[in-house]
């Protein structure tokens, strides 16, 4: 499959804390996009990071990204109660042009 | 919001029924594709259309079908609805393919009975 895998499923943090999350995938890719989504609602994209770039930040998110271990990495500095929702990691894996999604991460923020 | 608009977001059809959702895509996106996800799961991706051509499908089933019109919108098709097909129906727009970001409407979500 070239589905990506969060880790972990689900995640409890307090108001203020770092929630990080961490994606696998199997294939080479083109690029790598963070995604998230509201109570089963539409998905918001967050950032994207292409197969030569390492690190990339927006605002309070930083996202990895490390090819050699097929592994990228969601870090969202100083939760809030509005971040609580499913992320997802989703591939464009080389010669594609649709996004592969993995199962995603439930982050709940408890004010 | 992201300019990407779905109709109808709710929708409850019967075993062997027929169902159309519709897309339009954000000003300027050539690119449509479309997603089910269901409870719990990630998107899995049914196909894409690129200038009105379908350009590349997931592991759908023929009785998944879908147009794009001239106007870059998008219609997908189900025939024969299984019960299976219960899920939320993403529609995602873009440029140049998914090398950059794509925008998602709000999905429809489906209930097969």
């Amino acid at each position: 499959s070239q589905q990506g895998e969060e880790d972990p499923q689900a995640l409890s943090i307090q108001e203020g804390e770092n929630a990080t999350m961490n994606c696998s995938y199997k294939t080479s890719i083109n690029n790598l996009q963070w995604y998230r989504q509201n109570s089963g609602r539409g998905l918001v994209h967050l950032i994207l990071i292409r197969s030569n770039e390492r690190e990339k930040h927006s605002g309070r998110l930083r996202v990895t990204l490390d090819t050699s271990k097929k592994s990228s990495s969601l870090l969202i500095t100083a939760s809030r109660a509005a971040d609580t929702a499913s992320y997802f990691c989703a591939t464009v894996p080389t010669g594609a042009n649709n996004l592969f999604f993995g199962t995603g991460t439930r982050l709940t923020v408890i004010p | 919001e992201t300019g990407v608009t779905q109709s109808p977001t709710h929708l409850i059809k019967t075993r062997g029924q027929q169902v159309t959702l519709r897309c339009s895509s954000q000003s300027g996106h050539n690119t449509v594709s479309w997603y089910q996800q269901a409870l719990g799961q990630g998107p899995q991706f049914i196909f894409q259309y690129y200038r009105e051509e379908e350009n590349g499908r997931g592991n759908f089933p023929p009785r998944f079908s879908g147009l794009q019109f001239p106007n870059y919108s998008s219609e997908l098709n189900v025939n024969a609805l299984e019960l299976d097909d219960s899920a939320l129906y993403l529609c995602a727009s873009s440029s140049q393919g998914l090398y950059t970001e794509a925008f998602f409407g709000q999905g429809t979500r489906l209930t097969v009975v």
